[in-house]
């Protein structure tokens, strides 16, 4: 199945440092999820967005929904070691129930 | 809060056992879908359905069969299972409207022998 370009593949911080993320499309999409997984277990979603320019907050974590409609970002700020996880995106075409998920970031935070 | 129930988080089975998986939400959501996660190809989806008796193949069908009853409840059969098919098992439910959250399940880890 198709997936999307994520990036990057995987990121080593140091607490308290932001972290940025991206997802990108050659396909426009009408909605962007983002969700966190921790080893062993399903994925959270963290935040949804609707429309093209959507900006949208959770606690430290801010999410956009790009222009083109074909491209989102994950910010994170303040990094704390609980934020250690994958991260990945997932998008849903115009007119389908299906989604298609990122290739996942993984976040490591040095203490 | 919202709810995606899977019945077991671990498994193991032999070889040629029939395996159900089972997956309960408690959102009244129309649409659920099955998806297994394997390291380096991500989530890929197997079964979809958007309504009760509805199912529809998603990418990776053989060797799956899928049962909806119920509104709340999305089964997965492995009716002879192989050890191609050790992997996570992600259960998600949305709604039917759309643009729609995908809300998952904690997994369901299958290993066959």
């Amino acid at each position: 199945g198709q997936q999307l370009n994520q990036s990057p593949q995987s990121m080593f911080i140091q607490e308290g440092e932001d972290v940025s993320m991206n997802c990108t499309s050659s396909s426009i999409f009408n909605t962007w999820l983002w969700y966190k997984q921790d080893p062993g277990e399903g994925p959270v979603l963290l935040i949804a967005l609707y429309k093209a320019g959507e900006l949208t907050s959770n606690g430290r974590l801010t999410a956009q929904f790009g222009i083109t409609r074909k491209d989102s970002f994950l910010n994170i700020s303040a990094s704390i070691p609980s934020d250690v996880g994958i991260y990945f995106c997932a998008g849903q075409r115009p007119g389908t129930y299906k989604y298609i998920f990122g290739t996942g970031t993984r976040l490591k935070v040095l203490a | 809060d919202v709810k995606v129930t899977q019945s077991s988080r671990y498994l193991v089975k032999r070889t040629g056992e029939k395996v159900f998986l089972e997956c309960v939400q408690d959102m009244d959501h129309e649409n659920m879908f099955w998806y297994r996660q394997d390291p380096g190809l991500g989530l890929r989806l197997i079964y979809f359905s958007y309504d009760v008796k509805m199912k529809e193949k998603g990418d990776i069908p053989e060797g799956y069969s899928v049962s909806r009853e119920k509104k709340e409840r999305f089964s997965l059969i492995l009716e002879s299972a192989s050890t191609n098919q050790t992997s996570m098992y992600l259960c998600a439910s949305s709604t039917r409207g759309l643009p729609g959250e995908l809300f998952f399940g904690e997994g369901s880890r299958l290993t066959v022998l």
